[in-house]
């Protein structure tokens, strides 16, 4: 596609439920990254794929967060058992190669935890 | 230690210039990013800084300079719509970025 598309944009959840968040990358991009941000805050790092694979999940916060990437295109995030404290925007970016340069965001998907 | 300080928040008049500070300590530098993230959107890229020196882009100009773990983002002319937040990021390796917390710009008329 033309852009990063995440879908939810918005996800209201109960405490304990679980959460999965899409991420679709611009068409060709090898490197796709997942991102949590507060209010305020930058974006934290959770995890990175290159093609396929998870080349650096060390960002995940606990077992309950896992992603995947199975075709090397779209990804999903998933959050178990969710908790209160996961409330944030989840950004995913995208760029074409590993060593390519500038990163391009989508819109994000806003979690909120109840 | 990995850190990135920018003013949390700066306020600038319409018309006037504004100089955005980023101080960095990283283990590793592959350049610096400075991105502008309006309220509830994405960020989006607004220039790259891989040697030391000044880049001029139209109204905005970054500035590095690596023996200081310094860099600048200066934005000329300043129009109501670039009132958002201004994020600092290091690339510290091939892949990894190291973001601060963001600069929040409120432009008044």
């Amino acid at each position: 596609g033309a852009g990063v598309s995440q879908t939810p944009s918005n996800k209201v959840t109960e405490k304990g439920k679980y959460v999965e968040l899409r991420c679709d990358p611009i068409s060709g991009h090898t490197a796709l990254y997942w991102y949590r941000q507060s209010l305020g805050q930058g974006p934290e790092f959770l995890i990175y794929f290159q093609g396929t694979g998870a080349a650096d999940d060390s960002g995940l916060p606990n077992d309950r967060f896992f992603a995947v990437r199975p075709e090397g295109s779209v990804s999903t995030l998933k959050i178990q058992r969710t908790e209160r404290g996961d409330s944030a925007v989840y950004l995913c970016a995208s760029r074409p190669s590993a060593g390519a340069n500038v990163l391009t965001f989508g819109a994000g998907s806003r979690l909120t935890v109840l | 230690g990995q850190n990135i300080d920018q003013p949390t928040e700066m306020t600038a008049t319409e018309g006037a210039i504004v100089q955005i500070n980023c101080t960095y300590q990283t283990s590793g530098f592959n350049g610096l990013f400075w991105y502008q993230q309006h309220a509830g959107e994405a960020p989006t890229f607004l220039s790259y800084n891989v040697l030391d020196g000044l880049e001029e882009k139209g109204r905005f100009s970054s500035f590095l300079s690596r023996s200081k773990g310094y860099s600048y983002l200066l934005l000329k002319e300043l129009q109501m719509k670039d009132s958002a937040s201004y994020l600092c990021a290091v690339r510290e390796s091939n892949y990894q970025l190291i973001w601060g917390a963001g600069t929040k710009l409120i432009i008044k008329p």
